[in-house]
Order: structure tokens, then C-alpha cells, then sequence
């Protein structure tokens, strides 16, 4: 069966100090994988995906980059980050199969506090 | 653009009573509709999608085109159904999923 894995489960950063969360996926090959924050109050707003290795889009301008470097593996990346980084991140990720089967697989997340 | 409104933050019903949950969205074109939730100290996880036209845990929702609408409904909500409730949307592609800003429900005794 698949699994996705997310680590660490709590971070807490200092300003302007770099971020890397990762993420990594078993049991399925070529998944769509994403990253959300979820931010009280404003749901969850998707920050990355990706459809393949290296093939990354991003939703909104940020401070804040990924990466996929394998097939099931996800990063999100800062150089330095900031007050506005805190937040509960969450990596997923989704079948290329057919409409009857679209679902996405959420990992426990990640607390993020910048402080 | 696509966006998925819940216009409630927090909807608490006493157990035993109806509850809607309200969800509407704006696609240009024909998206998927899904309803998530996520227990306390649980993953996010699906709940139904409309596609499927299933009911799970006592839950429905139709797809209204016209109003352009997804609402969750249950005739008697129990106290396990607390938990918070994302409304998600996707595309014909179906490579990115958006999500509403959720809406906690609270099933009191």
C-alpha cells in the first residue's frame, strides 16, 4: 500500500535561517505530489506541484522553493526565512489515473514556527 | 480562476440535528468536487467525492451546476462527526487540487 512520509513534525526556526522539509512517497511511482500551507482562518492555499522529476509549478509568489530530485521525494526549500513562513505545512500526493480514482494523500504535516 | 468559498468558519449543532455544511466554487470549465476532513490529531483525508455519488458516514452532497454548488449534508449529525471540513475542487487535468478555508463543525451532546 502507499505511504507518505513528512518530516520533521515540529520545527522552530529562527528568521532568516534556511528551511528544508521534506517529503517522500512509497508504494506508487510517477504521483503528482504537492505542497499546501494551512494557515487558520484561510484553508489550505497550494504552494507547489509537481507532475515529474525537476517539473515543479508554483501557485503563488513566496519565499519559499521546491524541489524533486527523485521520483517520490519532495522538498520545500527557503534561504531565509521569515516571521510569515510560520505555519502548518502539508506535503500530498495524487495518482495520474483516471477521473474515478482522483484523490489526494495528505501527510501528518509539518508545524513551522519562525521565530 | 478557481476558488472554493465555505462561508462558515464554525457551524455547532446539538446531536441528533440536521447539518449543512456550505460550499461554493467558481471553475471555468467542469471540475471534480470533493469533500475532506480532518479529525483531531488525523491526517486530512477524503470523505466523498461527487463523482461518486456515495455516502459515507451518513454524508452526501450533490453537485448543483447551476448554483454552482457543493454542500455536505448529514439529517443527524452524531458527536464523532466533529472534526473540521475542507471543500476541494479539482481540474480536468486533475494535477492540482483547491481547497476552501474550511469549516470546523461542532456536534455538541
Amino acid at each position: 500500500s502507499q505511504t507518505i512520509h513528512q518530516w520533521p513534525a515540529t520545527l522552530v526556526q529562527p528568521v532568516g535561517s534556511p528551511l528544508s522539509l521534506e517529503c517522500t512517497v512509497e508504494g506508487t511511482s510517477n504521483p503528482n505530489l504537492y505542497w499546501y500551507r494551512q494557515a487558520a482562518g484561510r484553508g489550505l492555499q497550494l504552494l507547489f506541484y509537481s507532475i515529474g522529476i525537476d517539473q515543479i509549478s508554483s501557485e503563488v509568489p513566496q519565499n519559499l522553493s521546491a524541489s524533486r530530485p527523485q521520483d517520490r521525494q519532495f522538498i520545500l526549500s527557503s534561504k531565509k526565512l521569515l516571521l510569515s513562513d510560520s505555519g502548518f505545512y502539508l506535503c500530498a500526493w495524487s495518482d495520474k489515473g483516471s477521473q474515478q480514482n482522483t484523490e489526494a494523500f495528505f501527510g501528518q504535516g509539518t508545524r513551522l514556527t519562525v521565530v | 480562476a478557481q476558488r472554493v468559498t465555505q462561508p462558515e468558519k464554525l457551524l455547532s449543532v446539538f446531536k441528533g440535528a440536521p447539518v449543512e455544511l456550505k460550499c461554493n466554487y467558481s471553475y471555468s470549465g467542469s471540475p471534480e468536487l470533493f469533500w475532506y476532513v480532518q479529525y483531531s490529531r488525523q491526517r486530512l483525508q477524503l470523505l466523498l467525492r461527487h463523482i461518486s455519488r456515495e455516502s459515507i458516514k451518513g454524508f452526501t452532497a450533490d453537485l448543483n451546476k447551476g448554483e454552482t454548488s457543493f454542500h455536505l449534508k448529514k439529517p443527524f449529525a452524531q458527536e464523532e462527526d466533529s472534526a473540521m471540513y475542507y471543500c476541494a475542487l479539482s481540474g480536468l487535468s486533475f494535477n492540482k487540487f483547491y481547497f476552501g478555508s474550511g469549516t470546523k463543525l461542532n456536534v455538541k451532546p
